[in-house]
């Protein structure tokens, strides 16, 4: 069985600060992709990144970085200097690959950036 | 581009009568097409995928029902609504299974 976790429920910071929103996931795959999704207000979920099982170089899009390390089989995502417009959902989610592939999110955390 | 679009955006109905939600996807062919539904506490929960015309599988029993009448066209559909049918219902496509899904804008279910 796969799970992912996300264990922090609602995040709240103030403007420019960092955040760091954690998620754990669990499979016996060796082979599988991870994943991250935003949710803004207006409901739809947008994809934010897609990491490989076997890339565990973290990446980094402008205030936006992702740490993925398989020995503690977690994929944190970092926003650095967090603006209003993050305020959202975040979503983790995890897909095995083959024939027998799922897709699992997790519960998700809410963050909300305030002035 | 691709582009996904997903109708009504809220829809308000009595316990007992029937629901039709559409998606459609345009700009891409054979997609691999999702219902999802999101209570109020966020989770995300599966409810029908479709790899092809008229493939339709179902994760979670229940009283709702998906139909793939053309190769971009997803509907979700309901012939007699309950109370705990509630929420917040999104499609989704990806080109390959699992992976990098779309989705659309979703739609706000209200049974009352």
């Amino acid at each position: 069985a796969q799970k992912v976790t996300q264990a922090q429920t609602e995040i709240s910071v103030v403007e420019k600060e960092d955040v760091t929103l954690d998620c754990v996931y669990e499979t016996r795959d060796t082979t599988y992709y991870l994943f991250w999704y935003k949710q803004p207000p207006s409901g739809e979920l947008v994809f934010l990144i897609r990491r490989n099982s076997f890339d565990e170089q973290n990446e980094i899009s402008g205030r936006y970085s992702w740490n993925f390390q398989k020995s503690t089989s977690s994929f944190n995502f970092t926003i650095t200097a967090s603006q209003v417009v993050d305020s959202a959902v975040y979503f983790c989610a995890l897909v095995t690959t083959g024939t027998a592939s799922k897709l699992t999110f997790g519960t998700g955390t809410r963050l909300q950036v305030t002035l | 581009s691709q582009t996904i679009h997903q109708w009504p955006a809220t829809l308000v109905q009595p316990v007992g009568s029937p629901l039709s939600l559409e998606c459609t996807v345009e700009g891409t062919s054979n997609p691999n097409l999702y219902w999802y539904r999101q209570a109020a506490g966020r989770g995300l929960q599966l409810l029908f995928y479709s790899v092809g015309i008229g493939q339709i599988s179902s994760e979670v029993p229940q009283n709702l029902s998906a139909s793939r009448p053309q190769d971009r066209q997803f509907i979700l559909s309901s012939k007699k609504l309950l109370l705990s049918d509630s929420g917040f219902y999104l499609c989704a496509w990806s080109k390959v299974f699992n992976e990098k899904l779309f989705f659309g804008s979703g739609t706000q279910l209200s049974v009352l």
